[in-house]
């Protein structure tokens, strides 16, 4: 079974320019999160989807950052402009939740290693 | 901020030995997971602990959960050189706002061969 998918794996911007990331979870799997990790840091959720609709955006920077999650599968993170402080990792994670048979593992992509000149 | 706070911040022992990391928290918990990540990789899940369980064991691999003292350890035993990676907690808890899966910044251990 593949696991979660994320692309691309290195991205290198100048400040002020856009990027988008892309996550494809693991097949079946109705929750899917955003986190950015920093250098030394543990990861921080950005968003996360229950299917389409994003139960918890709380912690993602409105101003410059959004996400989508068509249909209910793959998504994608967008950062317009893009600041010096948003180089990190950004990591995709899903999970299956325990009404549909699944437990609270989160299954983590390799992450996107942005940086940001 | 993060509630999970992992102790030590790094950890160097030798092959064969034992290694325990620890991490805290601050609010009241559905459960408490951790998390290994090998350098630049992702988070590869190790074990999860419900708040109404104490002990767990998977492999080498032993967690304790006191939920009085808000406190999780994780020990590994027998330790190998393939076991250095970071190791994080991470809880899921209902703070003001709703469901959050918050981790903690993580216990840095090297296994020297």
């Amino acid at each position: 079974e593949a696991g979660v998918v994320q692309s691309p794996r290195y991205k290198i911007i100048e400040k002020k320019q856009p990027v988008a990331f892309w996550c494809n979870p693991i097949s079946g799997h109705n929750t899917l999160y955003w986190y950015r990790q920093n250098l030394g840091q543990g990861p921080e959720l950005l968003i996360r989807y229950e299917n389409e609709e994003a139960v918890d955006d709380s912690q993602l920077p409105k101003d410059r950052f959004s996400a989508e999650r068509l249909k209910g599968v793959d998504s994608t993170l967008k950062i317009q402009p893009a600041e010096l402080g948003d180089s990190a990792v950004y990591l995709c994670a899903s999970s299956l939740d325990v009404e549909r048979g699944g437990t609270d593992t989160q299954y983590f992509g390799p992450g996107t290693r942005l940086t940001v000149l | 901020s993060q509630q999970g706070e992992e102790d030590p911040q790094a950890l160097s022992i030798q092959e064969g030995e034992n290694a325990t990391m620890n991490c805290s928290y601050k609010t009241s918990i559905n459960n408490l997971q951790w998390y290994r990540q090998n350098s630049g990789r992702g988070l590869v899940h190790l074990i999860l602990i419900r708040s109404n369980e104490r002990e767990k064991h998977s492999g080498r691999l032993r967690v304790t959960l006191d939920t009085s003292k808000k406190s999780s350890s994780l020990l590994i035993t027998a330790s190998r050189a393939a076991d250095t990676a970071s190791y994080f907690c991470a809880t899921d808890a209902f703070p003001a706002g709703g469901f959050k899966t918050i981790f903690g910044a993580g216990t840095r251990l090297f296994v020297k061969a």
